[in-house]
């Protein structure tokens, strides 16, 4: 089955851009979904369709896709951005949702 | 606006079953497919399977074996069962909703706060 792979952590300074990067087979043909997680808190939807974001997320958030590989960029990080952030996608062949094993944000 | 409310027996015994239930408020969870997702504490996601109207259930196959979804229209409520269970079993059990109706998307987009299952004897 398919996987997804992202960096553990990755830091970034106050007001600076950061990329957060998601590998995997089946972004070749899905698109991914990006998700925010705080500390005791449950997941929320960032992003989805590659650059789609629900009502209420900062357009500072935005992503991208190139080959097998799905980007979350964060233009202008702040504080409350630091976080967990879980990639998420579907698996080729059986058609069940696969996540990333998760990036943790920190900002300087 | 929807909200969802996970709950459960919080410690299970190994080989026991894990009984769960989601309630869904503010919403219909019809023609929505609903996913039950875990996370061991400090860990990634790792997607249980989901559930749609009429009962068109989805499951990974890692737990396919033990697994059962259902859903209860008339109480808008969901619920998950697995049997056998071990430690590796012991995580942080989410119920979400899919963005769009009818449709997977495997994007969630409404989420429980979750309930912590551990294993233990």
């Amino acid at each position: 089955s398919d996987e997804l792979t992202q960096d553990p952590a990755v830091s970034v300074a106050l007001g600076q851009t950061v990329r957060i990067t998601c590998q995997g087979d089946s972004l070749k043909y899905h698109f991914a979904a990006w998700f925010q997680q705080k500390p005791g808190q449950a997941p929320s939807l960032i992003l989805y369709d590659r650059d789609e974001r629900p009502s209420g997320v900062p357009d500072r958030f935005s992503g991208s896709r190139s080959g097998n590989t799905a980007s979350l960029i964060i233009t202008g990080a702040q504080a409350e951005d630091e976080a967990d952030y879980h990639c998420g996608s579907r698996d080729t062949s059986n058609n069940h949702a696969i996540f990333g094993g998760g990036t943790k944000l920190t900002v300087l | 606006q929807v909200q969802v409310q996970e709950s459960g027996p919080g410690l299970v015994k190994p080989s026991e079953t894990l009984s769960l239930t989601c309630n869904v408020s503010g919403g219909d969870i019809n023609n929505y497919h609903w996913s039950w997702i875990r996370q061991t504490p400090g860990k990634g996601l790792e997607w249980i399977g989901y559930i749609y109207s009429g009962g068109t259930t989805h499951y990974n196959p890692s737990l396919k074996s033990r697994l059962t979804l259902s859903a209860d229209p008339s109480t808008n409520q969901l619920s998950l069962r697995l049997t056998s269970v071990t430690a590796a079993d012991s995580a942080f059990y989410y119920c979400a909703r899919d963005r769009l109706p009818h449709l997977v998307l495997y994007a969630f987009d409404v989420w429980g706060q979750g309930t912590m299952v551990t294993v233990s004897s």
